[in-house]
């Protein structure tokens, strides 16, 4: 799994609770992702980071925030969940462009 | 927005047939693509990649084409087999920090 851990794995949560989602690494890549994946849609960038404490927003970041104070964690926060925030959840890591990515093996999350 | 896409939802294909996954791209801009397999309640796999400078790639059962004339990329997977059963997706770079997924095509084989 490239080095990569997500936790939880899973996680039943109430609506309006914070939840946080934890990504470690052990490859010291620059780039880390957080992507949700849903049925018919995909995986679906939430937000990225290219170093410590350098985050951007992904094409659905509305009511997600992330935290990285170090290389290898990448924390996904979701600071009121909704039940649209049902999902599984996907980490990744990359050296950039023209190499691939590698992907955590998920969290699955019920709001 | 910019979009990739694939044009078939399910694929079902007799073992040992060949298959072949087809996806869409918008962005005339984008010069790296990958495929990915998912297997159920796993992440993503790389399976191969290509670079926009060249035609076709293969790898061990797999070959990957593009036409950046029509803007499209398939993959190809000889002599299928029970294992190859998984969704499959697309991915496509164009010089940033982000990789844009499809939606995924589910591949079944069929004993």
């Amino acid at each position: 799994d490239a080095g990569i851990t997500q936790s939880p794995r899973h996680k039943v949560t109430e609506t309006g609770t914070p939840v946080t989602l934890r990504c470690h690494q052990t490859e010291n890549h620059r780039y880390m992702y957080w992507y949700r994946q849903d049925p018919g849609h995909g995986l679906r960038l939430i937000h990225y980071s290219y170093g410590v404490k350098d985050t951007d927003k992904g094409e659905v970041s509305d009511g997600y925030s992330v935290s990285r104070s170090k290389t290898e964690d990448f924390l996904l926060t979701l600071e009121s969940a909704t039940s649209s925030q049902t999902s599984v959840y996907f980490c990744a890591i990359w050296t950039g462009t023209n190499t691939e990515a590698f992907f955590g093996q998920g969290t699955r999350l019920t709001v | 927005g910019e979009s990739v896409g694939l044009h078939l939802p399910t694929l079902s294909v007799q073992e040992g047939d060949n298959s072949i996954i087809n996806c869409a791209y918008s962005n005339s801009a984008s010069d790296y693509f990958i495929w990915y397999k998912q297997e159920s309640g796993k992440g993503p796999q790389f399976i191969i990649d290509i670079r926009s400078n060249m035609d076709k790639r293969q790898g061990q059962r797999v070959t990957v084409l593009l036409n950046k004339t029509v803007k499209h990329l398939s993959l190809q997977i000889a002599a299928t087999q029970p294992g190859d059963s998984a969704v499959y997706f697309c991915a496509e770079n164009f010089g940033n920090e982000k990789l844009t997924f499809g939606t995924g095509t589910r591949l079944t084989i069929i004993p």
